[in-house]
């Protein structure tokens, strides 16, 4: 049973460019989690989805971010027009259909962005 | 808003020494608290968790222990190891929140 993929691992963008990163969460799973860690700091909670709905986006930036989880295929976090405080890592999070946010989530290796 | 308080923010213990990071939460409904460990540069991991209905858990080294009342849970590491010197993060869920604490930076000194 693979853990949650996400790709790619590393990403360099040019500001002003799209970054797009991608998340599978594990097999059976349908809640995903998105959380941005900034070097030496915690996890910051971006965005809660199930299969084709936001649950939660209280923790996403209102210009440039957006995510989905499409009823086929990976979650996808989208950065519009990156910028050098956009660089950090990624981590997606995924948990099994029950009891909403009271279950472990397992992380995924995340995906460093760096903006140039 | 809901939050979660971790201390402390950095420890440093010698090996084989016993470790305590604690953490406080304020919502009443929470009933699940996981915590997490995190090596450099890698993924957080799980390493243990306690629900609401119990008052202490432990898994050979690691142990948590929760008091509802005071609205704080712990993590306890014995004969720490320099294995388990990371980030170590609390956090908290009541079915509709889940929020990590601020993270505790474990050194094990050999």
């Amino acid at each position: 049973n693979a853990g949650v993929m996400q790709n790619p691992r590393h990403l360099v963008r040019r500001r002003g460019q799209e970054a797009r990163l991608r998340c599978s969460p594990m097999k059976g799973h349908s809640h995903v989690y998105w959380y941005r860690q900034l070097p030496e700091e915690g996890l910051k909670f971006m965005v809660y989805l199930q299969k084709e709905n936001i649950i939660d986006e209280s923790g996403m930036p209102k210009e440039r971010f957006s995510a989905e989880f499409p009823k086929e295929g990976p979650s996808i976090l989208r950065i519009q027009q990156v910028v050098r405080g956009d660089s950090a890592a990624y981590f997606c999070a995924s948990s099994p259909p029950a009891s909403g946010r009271s279950n472990e989530q397992f992380f995924g290796p995340g995906t460093r962005l760096t903006v140039l | 808003g809901e939050n979660v308080e971790q201390h402390p923010s950095t420890l440093s213990v010698q090996e084989g020494d016993s470790a305590v990071i604690k953490c406080t939460y304020s919502d009443s409904a929470s009933n699940y608290f996981p915590w997490y460990k995190q090596e450099l540069g890698k993924r957080p991991q799980l390493i243990i968790d306690i629900r609401s209905n119990v008052g202490e858990k432990k898994d050979q080294r690691i142990a948590v222990t929760l008091n509802k009342t005071a609205k704080h849970f712990s993590l306890h590491i014995t004969e720490t190891q320099p294995e388990d010197s990371a980030v170590y993060f609390c956090a908290w869920g009541d079915g509709q929140n889940f929020v990590f604490g601020p993270g505790t930076r474990l050194s094990v000194l050999p």
